[in-house]
């Protein structure tokens, strides 16, 4: 199985600031590598796909990028609603496979 | 507009079975694979099963293997999870998922069913 290994798990900041999330697969997924934002109690929302193309209606402060094996997911000028829980996925092989979730949350 | 509302939720004991369902609507079912994946209480997502447009394909995750079974009605637009052997790591909300290819990003999701596996 393809693993999915997120970091920071959570991440602290503020309204403002640039923020950056690691997601590293255990082997090199080309660029099959899906971002989502999830709020409580709800689904989770599409954000980023093929590493680095931004869903419709999704900020442009949103950037995916990487390819192989390690991705990056940055928020250029953090806003309150962007205060979730962020997952990679990899759809390169079965299983597919999530990354633990990292949760941003409010300084 | 697109709709997956799932259904069959609720509280079971440890092995015993529940079948889930997802009605489908505002496109073209049978076009599309189809995906359940689930989520513990505070935990992340994990991919259970998928199936092929027309049925003749499906994978699963091995934690799940030989006790639970994907399939579907493309006449009812539909799709199913039955669930046999349940543990009480099986608890979870289980959502329905379009998929536009068999290997894909998530786009369209379910509002999710409650499953509880608990004596």
């Amino acid at each position: 199985d393809i693993q999915m290994t997120q970091s920071p798990s959570t991440l602290s900041a503020s309204v403002g600031d640039r923020v950056t999330i690691t997601c590293r697969a255990s082997q090199s997924i080309g660029n099959s590598l899906v971002w989502y934002q999830q709020k409580p109690g709800k689904a989770p929302h599409l954000f980023i796909y093929r590493a680095s193309t931004l869903e419709s209606g999704v900020p442009s402060r949103f950037r995916g990028s990487g390819s192989g094996a390690e991705f990056t997911l940055t928020i250029s000028s953090l806003q309150p609603d962007d205060f979730a829980t962020y997952y990679c996925q990899q759809h390169y092989d079965y299983p597919i496979t999530f990354g633990q979730g990292t949760r941003l949350e409010t300084k | 507009e697109v709709q997956l509302v799932e259904a069959g939720g609720g509280l079971v004991q440890p092995g015993g079975s529940l079948r889930l369902s997802c009605a489908a609507s505002g496109f073209t079912f049978s076009a599309y694979w189809m995906t359940w994946v689930r989520q513990a209480p505070g935990q992340g997502l994990e991919w259970v099963a998928n199936i092929r447009q027309d049925g003749s394909a499906h994978y699963n995750v091995d934690s799940v293997g030989g006790r639970f079974t994907i399939s579907r009605d493309n006449a009812k637009n539909s799709v199913f999870l039955q669930m046999n052997n349940l543990r009480v790591e099986d608890t979870a909300v289980y959502y329905c998922v379009r998929c536009p290819s068999e290997y894909s990003s998530y786009k369209w999701w379910g509002q999710g069913t409650l499953v509880t596996v608990s004596s």
